[in-house]
């Protein structure tokens, strides 16, 4: 059972345009939600994070937006840029009641910038 | 600032050999995650500690044992390698509080033959 939904496996963008991957989540107990950047033969980096008391979270061209409702959540990036072509992992977690130190990772969408 | 180092960086075993990749992070977290990724499975995690001398079973914990006998050490052993352990593996450490994000090595490709 998939808790954390990536459903496109790719997406290709123009330079200067938007980005928007998406993210869906089925655990309603997920309350912590990060983004994560991966370039070849490196480390997922960390990018972005949101929580559930918010529904907006921004940093410089990164946004991420969160539906709790929809138990949804997408990542704009905005302009993009060629230097932003990775995988990108949606993930998740709780943080109430401190027993649970895991993050549970979707499957990645590969995002390619064409110049 | 070394973070998070995974050794080795690369290896070819043979089915049935044996092997350990080591894990050792320097920022004194007390949670540490092995993972591996494979090709459209995404991150998938083995096994992990949330503190010295203490592990527990992941979502694919089959095939691998660990151990954490320092704090700052994460030991991922395959006892026999099969070819369906043929992926990238991935450290990862967290210190739990505030950010609540991990930090993760570089990676080890493994392929076995």
């Amino acid at each position: 059972d998939q808790q954390v939904k990536q459903n496109s496996p790719s997406l290709s963008v123009q330079e200067g345009r938007i980005s928007i991957l998406n993210c869906d989540y089925t655990n309603s107990m997920f309350d912590y939600f990060l983004w994560y950047k991966k370039y070849p033969a490196e480390g997922p980096t960390f990018l972005i994070s949101i929580s559930s008391i918010k529904d907006k979270n921004e940093d410089g061209r990164f946004t991420v937006f969160l539906n709790k409702s929809a138990k949804h959540l997408s990542l704009h990036i905005v302009p993009s840029q060629p230097g932003d072509s990775a995988v990108y992992f949606c993930a998740a977690t709780w943080r109430s009641g401190g027993s649970n130190y895991k993050l549970t990772f979707g499957k990645g969408t590969l995002l390619t910038v064409n110049p | 600032n070394a973070g998070v180092t995974q050794t080795p960086k690369f290896r070819v075993l043979k089915t049935g050999q044996s092997m350990t990749l080591l894990c050792a992070q320097d920022m004194n977290h007390e949670y540490m995650y092995w993972y591996r990724q494979d090709p459209g499975m995404g991150l998938r995690l083995i096994h992990y500690s949330v503190g010295e001398g203490t592990t527990a079973k992941g979502e694919v914990p089959d095939g691998y044992n660990v151990s954490r006998l320092k704090k700052q050490n994460f030991l991922l052993g395959l006892e026999s390698a099969a070819p369906s352990q043929t992926s990238v593996y991935f450290c990862a450490s967290s210190s739990g509080k505030g950010f609540y994000g991990y930090t993760f090595g570089s990676g080890t490709r493994l392929t076995v033959v």
